[in-house]
C-alpha cells in the first residue's frame, strides 16, 4: 500500500495564479484533512472532510476550496493565490468512526508551496 | 474551540539523558492526545497515543502521562538517542462519539548531541 500521496511534491506560483493540490489515500479511510504548516506555527487544520461528498472548513480555511467526489481523493484549491499561502502543505487520513484506531491521523509527504 | 499550548519550543539534551514535553489543553471534554513525530523534511507520524480513561502509557523508551483534571499531558523520552532528534507535536480531540478534528500545540524542536 501506497499509503497517503500528495501531487506536486513542489511549486512555485505567481501571486494570483491558481492550482490545485492532489491527495489520494489507498487505504479505504472515512476522513481526510489539508493542514498547512509554518515555522513556530504547527500544523493548522484547512479544511477536512468526513466522507465522500462532505467538507468543512478547518481553523485556516480563507482563500482555499477543496472537494472530495471520490472516497480516496481530496483536492485543495487556491483560486488565487497569495505570498502568505506560502506553507508546506500536509493532507492526512483517519478511518473514521467505527474503526478502533479512528482518530489516528496518517499523514502524506507534504508539499512546499512557494508564491512569489 | 480547544487551544492546545506546548513547551518547551526547544529542547537539548546529551544522549542518554532523559527529555520531558508539556502540553495543556482548554477543552475540559478532549479525552484523546496523541504525540507525533516529525523528522527534518518529512511527514509526521504517530508515536504514542493516550485515552482519558488512561493516567500512563508506555512504549520502550517513551511514555505519556495525563492529568486530566490539571488539563496537562506530559510526553517523557528516556535514554535518548541521536535519532530521537526532532520536532514532535502534541494534540488533543473529542474524539469518541460524534466527530473532532485534532488541535496540534506549536512544536517542540528536540536536539540530542552525541
Amino acid at each position: 500500500n501506497a499509503g497517503v500521496t500528495q501531487t506536486p511534491k513542489f511549486r512555485v506560483l505567481k501571486t494570483g495564479q491558481s492550482m490545485t493540490l492532489l491527495c489520494a489515500q489507498d487505504m479505504n479511510h472515512e476522513y481526510m484533512y489539508w493542514y498547512r504548516q509554518d515555522p513556530g506555527m504547527g500544523l493548522r487544520l484547512i479544511h477536512y472532510s468526513v466522507g465522500e461528498g462532505t467538507t468543512a472548513k478547518g481553523e485556516v480555511p480563507d482563500g482555499y476550496n477543496v472537494s472530495r467526489l471520490k472516497k480516496q481523493n481530496f483536492l485543495l484549491g487556491l483560486e488565487s493565490a497569495a505570498p502568505s499561502q506560502t506553507s508546506v502543505y500536509f493532507c492526512a487520513s483517519s478511518p473514521g468512526r467505527g474503526a478502533s484506531s479512528y482518530n489516528e491521523q496518517f499523514f502524506g509527504p507534504g508539499t512546499r508551496l512557494t508564491v512569489l | 474551540g480547544e487551544n492546545v499550548e506546548q513547551h518547551p519550543s526547544t529542547l537539548s539534551v546529551q544522549e542518554g539523558d532523559s527529555a520531558v514535553i508539556k502540553c495543556t489543553y482548554s477543552d475540559s471534554a478532549s479525552n484523546y492526545f496523541p504525540w507525533y513525530k516529525q523528522e527534518l523534511g518529512k511527514r509526521p507520524q504517530l508515536i504514542i497515543d493516550i485515552r482519558s480513561n488512561v493516567g500512563e502509557k508506555k512504549d520502550q523508551r517513551i511514555a505519556v502521562t495525563l492529568n486530566k483534571t490539571a488539563k496537562h499531558f506530559s510526553l517523557h523520552i528516556t535514554e535518548t538517542q541521536p535519532e530521537d532528534s526532532a520536532v514532535y507535536f502534541c494534540a488533543a480531540s473529542r474524539g469518541g462519539s460524534g466527530y473532532s478534528t485534532l488541535t496540534f500545540g506549536k512544536g517542540t524542536m528536540l536536539l540530542v548531541s552525541p
